[in-house]
């Protein structure tokens, strides 16, 4: 059972949106930074979000994040094939002192 | 290019112990925070362990804790993760990931980047 709470899947049609949630707790999400990341089958996981709500270099703006309270949400537009991958949330919970996934969230696009 | 790359990894038998290596370049490596990542087969991410790059401060998850033990060699640029006591239940693939925000003593921004991946196997 993670920290962080992610549907375990999503789907939609090439070209549509979808949004992940991720939902934790003032010790986690509600006081610390959320970042986002997708991992493709058999490759380690890539960062597409960081600090709630930027990308980093060379992520396309067709991925954007969010943060609200205790929860955080990753939206991906004009879906693609290629997004077929797992994504997954994380962040840094202050009462355990340690950082805390989500379960991750597996994307296809149909 | 700024790079992590594991090793150490192998088969190991229930009880046994494996040390884990994480050698960094194209970085200032004593201004990060390394931590272990590791994934078992079919499942998600789970955090393992950390350390600042001050070679002070550690933190570890309640899972390892007591029996993983990690630290640091600033002048050799690579973190280790000394594994005792393995269990089936260790048995994953270990990442090493940098945070990307330097000086971090406490909490974590984001990881950036991530190692290949080293896979763990503790079998009798």
């Amino acid at each position: 059972q993670s920290v962080l709470t992610q549907p375990p899947s999503v789907s939609a049609a090439p070209g549509q949106k979808v949004t992940i949630s991720c939902s934790g707790s003032s010790s986690n999400i509600g006081g610390n930074y959320v970042s986002w990341y997708q991992q493709l089958p058999g490759t380690a996981p890539k960062p597409l979000i960081y600090d709630n709500d930027k990308r980093p270099s060379g992520i396309p703006d067709r991925f954007s994040g969010s943060k609200s309270g205790t929860s955080g949400t990753l939206a991906i537009t004009g879906l693609q094939t290629g997004d077929e991958a797992d994504y997954y949330c994380a962040t840094w919970d202050s009462s355990l002192s340690g950082v805390v996934f989500g379960g991750g969230t597996k994307l296809t696009v149909l | 290019q700024v790079q992590l790359v594991e090793s150490g990894g192998g088969v190991v038998q229930p009880g046994r112990s494996l040390r884990l290596s994480c050698a960094a370049s194209g970085f200032i490596f004593s201004n990060y925070a390394i931590h272990w990542v590791r994934q078992a087969p079919g499942k998600g991410l789970e955090w393992v362990a950390d350390m600042r790059h001050d070679e002070t401060n550690k933190y570890y998850a309640d899972s390892v804790k007591g029996r993983f033990t990690i630290s640091r060699d600033n002048s050799q640029n690579t973190v280790y993760l000394q594994m005792n006591s393995l269990t089936v239940e260790d048995t994953a693939v270990y990442y090493c990931a940098r945070d990307a925000s330097p000086y971090m003593i406490r909490g974590v921004r984001w990881f950036d980047p991530w190692g290949q991946g080293i896979l763990v196997t503790v079998s009798s």
